[in-house]
């Protein structure tokens, strides 16, 4: 079956970095993304590689690793802002999201 | 970034009426749209993917008599859930697909049946 991976709570300090990993099984790839979504809200499209290596946006970047079938998120100089949770997605002749990753920052 | 509008952002509705949702691309052309419906503090759920000028693709389990779907332009898709009953209550979420398989969302339909 196509699943995507992700732990479903990580917890940092204010300040921190902080790594949040995406293992994927799928039979298409097409490119692996990250969202974020705070409560209540809709998710935001933070980051996207279609291709190995690393991608870095301001504060967040993001890495890709096709041959290991992974990938991950980093946070860099938490803010408490950041408090939210994180997807990671993979198109395939759909797309296919993980179940979500929940930061918590404490102060 | 690009963006996405989605009308009504809430709606209460009776049970057994029928309710559209509509998903606009503002900025740029999608010939690919999803839905999905998400519940409290669960990730998104797709139910289907709408692609211009075709008909949806719906996921398993998803009923596509009660989830109308129209994608007639490059910029809109619609959903209809159609003889609404309170467990289609829930967090309706549309997404438009940039050029590298991005997903722009928008804000969020938040359905109640009564």
């Amino acid at each position: 079956g196509q699943s995507l991976e992700q732990p479903s709570e990580v917890t940092a300090v204010e300040g921190a970095i902080v790594q949040i990993n995406c293992t994927y099984q799928t039979s298409g790839f097409y490119g692996l993304s990250w969202y974020q979504q705070h409560d209540g809200g809709a998710p935001t499209f933070l980051s996207y590689n279609g291709l190995d290596g690393l991608e870095e946006t301001g504060r967040f970047s993001s890495f890709l690793s096709r041959s290991d079938s992974y990938g991950y998120l980093l946070l860099q100089e938490l803010q408490m802002k950041d408090s939210a949770s994180y997807f990671c997605a993979v198109r395939d002749d759909k797309i296919i999201f993980g179940k979500g990753t929940r930061l918590h920052i404490l102060p | 970034g690009a963006v996405v509008s989605q009308h009504p952002s809430w709606v209460i509705c009776k049970s057994g009426t029928s309710v559209k949702i509509e998903c606009r691309s503002l900025d740029f052309q999608a010939t690919t749209m999803f839905w999905y419906r998400q519940f409290p503090k669960q990730s998104l759920m797709l139910m289907a993917t709408s692609n211009e000028g075709s008909k949806a693709t719906y996921e398993q389990g998803v009923e596509k008599d009660k989830f109308l779907i129209n994608h007639a332009s490059l910029t809109l898709s619609t959903l209809t859930v159609t003889s609404a009953h309170p467990e289609d209550s829930s967090f309706y979420i549309c997404s438009a697909e940039g050029l590298a398989s991005e997903q722009y969302f928008g804000p969020g339909t938040r359905l109640t049946v009564t």
